[in-house]
């Protein structure tokens, strides 16, 4: 069975202490690994998404990374504004998305 | 551009009541779905339409129906709603079954 877990499940960081949120799958044949950032009340905001193993994304602080085993969302320098639950999903050819828990990460001015 | 839409965005029902959620987007894509959200849990896909005219259950599609509208609108519905199915329900849309979704605002639903 297609799965995707998160790790940690919260974390909490001082502003400027950089860190790493981790994604691992056992999709079967995945074709794509998204990351969705998701603020209280609302509805969750795509990302990136990677296609194959050794691939980067990077929008302003985040950077996320895939290896064959999983996915890794690197937040350099985060400030407040970047709090927020982040969701990863696997997915396969003709198949549906699969998303883990997400991370909910708290940055403490 | 809205992006995707829902209505309402919070609703009240007593166990056995019927409601219709709505959801329109406006960015011409051909996928839709619904999911629930539950605490600790990830979004689980309820339905999806991979395109107009076609619709198939997700992972948790009991008590559940769907109505493709249109290319815009994809309308989820209770018919005898349940206290198991108080939970946050979240609209999404992709240019095809393949691509990145984006993901409506949520309508918070409460079954007493």
């Amino acid at each position: 069975e297609d799965q995707v877990t998160q790790s940690p499940e919260a974390l909490r960081l001082q502003e400027g202490e950089s860190s790493s949120l981790n994604c691992s799958y056992t999709v079967s044949g995945l074709r794509g690994l998204f990351w969705y950032r998701q603020d209280p009340g609302k509805g969750p905001e795509f990302l990136f998404t990677l296609y194959s193993a050794g691939e980067e994304k990077e929008k302003e602080r985040l950077k996320a990374t895939l290896t064959k085993k999983e996915s890794f969302l690197h937040i350099t320098a985060p400030k407040p504004e970047d709090s927020a639950t982040y969701l990863c999903a696997g997915h396969s050819y003709g198949q549906n998305f699969v998303f883990g828990p997400g991370t909910r990460l708290s940055v403490l001015p | 551009n809205a992006g995707v839409t829902q209505t309402p965005k919070f609703q009240v029902l007593k166990t056995g009541q019927s409601m219709t959620l709505q959801c329109a987007q406006d960015m011409n894509h051909n996928s839709m779905y619904w999911y629930r959200q539950d605490p600790g849990m990830g979004l689980r896909l309820i339905y999806y339409s991979a395109s107009e005219g076609t619709t198939d259950k997700g992972e948790v599609p009991n008590g559940y129906n769907v109505s493709r509208l249109n290319k815009r609108e994809f309308s989820l519905r209770l018919e005898s709603a349940a206290p198991s199915q108080t939970s946050v329900y979240f609209c999404a849309s992709s240019e095809w079954r393949d691509n990145e979704q984006f993901f409506g605002p949520g309508t918070r639903l409460t079954v007493l």
